[in-house]
């Protein structure tokens, strides 16, 4: 089993529609989470934190639920430059070192 | 304020060969980090420096890979003797000083382009 899983995709949506991507991951130890996102042919950047009690930015929700193991994003209102690959991050260890999943393809459509 | 530096962009070398990456990070953090995330994967990390000591190289395939960090800032990745399967890109990046309990970003830069052919 992958230490962090995601759905691939790849996401096609219109703008302006909600869509969610879910992960989830297989060391209950884990401390932190993330969601980086990486546009094509580009190098990933933070896009937001996960914290146990749900976080907001903007547009962007993440949730985390530690009992599943299992870490959710929410874009509302999606726009064309949503358009990347988000990849759901997990920090396990005692180097806090960072664990990437395979990442899930957006493609906002005009 | 600067980001993490990478050169060379992009290098293709033939199987056996050797390479060498360099990376500069962000001034004043003391973390530094290199991944290699192939076509359709999540970035891997290879090896991770606190300074200049060395805190995680379990997935550094040290039989062909190695890396430093000299003084603490810059860093070699170097490959000896590169096979094909290691056509990737070659990622590095930096953080702050690691606190306990409290999230940090990693910084990364725009990554070496490597073909073996």
């Amino acid at each position: 089993r992958k230490e962090v899983e995601q759905d691939p995709g790849p996401f096609n949506v219109p703008e302006g529609a909600t869509v969610a991507f879910n992960c989830t991951y297989s060391n209950s130890a884990s401390q932190s989470f993330f969601w980086y996102r990486q546009d094509c042919r580009k190098e990933p950047k933070l896009l937001m934190s996960v914290y146990s009690s749900g976080n907001e930015d903007g547009r962007f929700t993440a949730q985390l639920n530690r009992a599943s193991q299992y870490i959710s994003l929410l874009i509302r209102d999606s726009k064309l430059s949503d358009s990347a690959t988000y990849l759901c991050v997990v920090e396990t260890g005692s180097a806090r070192q960072l664990t990437f999943g395979s990442g899930t393809q957006l493609t906002v459509l005009p | 304020e600067a980001g993490v530096a990478q050169s060379p962009r992009y290098k293709i070398i033939e199987k056996r060969q050797s390479v060498a990456f360099w990376c500069n990070p962000i001034s004043g953090h003391a973390t530094l980090y290199w991944y290699q995330q192939i076509l359709g994967q999540g970035p891997k990390l290879l090896i991770q420096f606190q300074n200049n000591g060395v805190v995680d190289d379990s997935q550094l395939p040290k039989d062909r890979f190695s890396a430093e960090r000299l003084k603490g800032v810059d860093s070699t990745l170097k490959i000896q003797p590169a096979k094909l399967e290691d056509s990737a890109v070659y990622l590095c990046a930096s953080s702050l000083e690691l606190l306990s309990g409290l999230p940090y970003e990693q910084y990364f830069g725009p990554g070496t382009r490597l073909t073996v052919t």
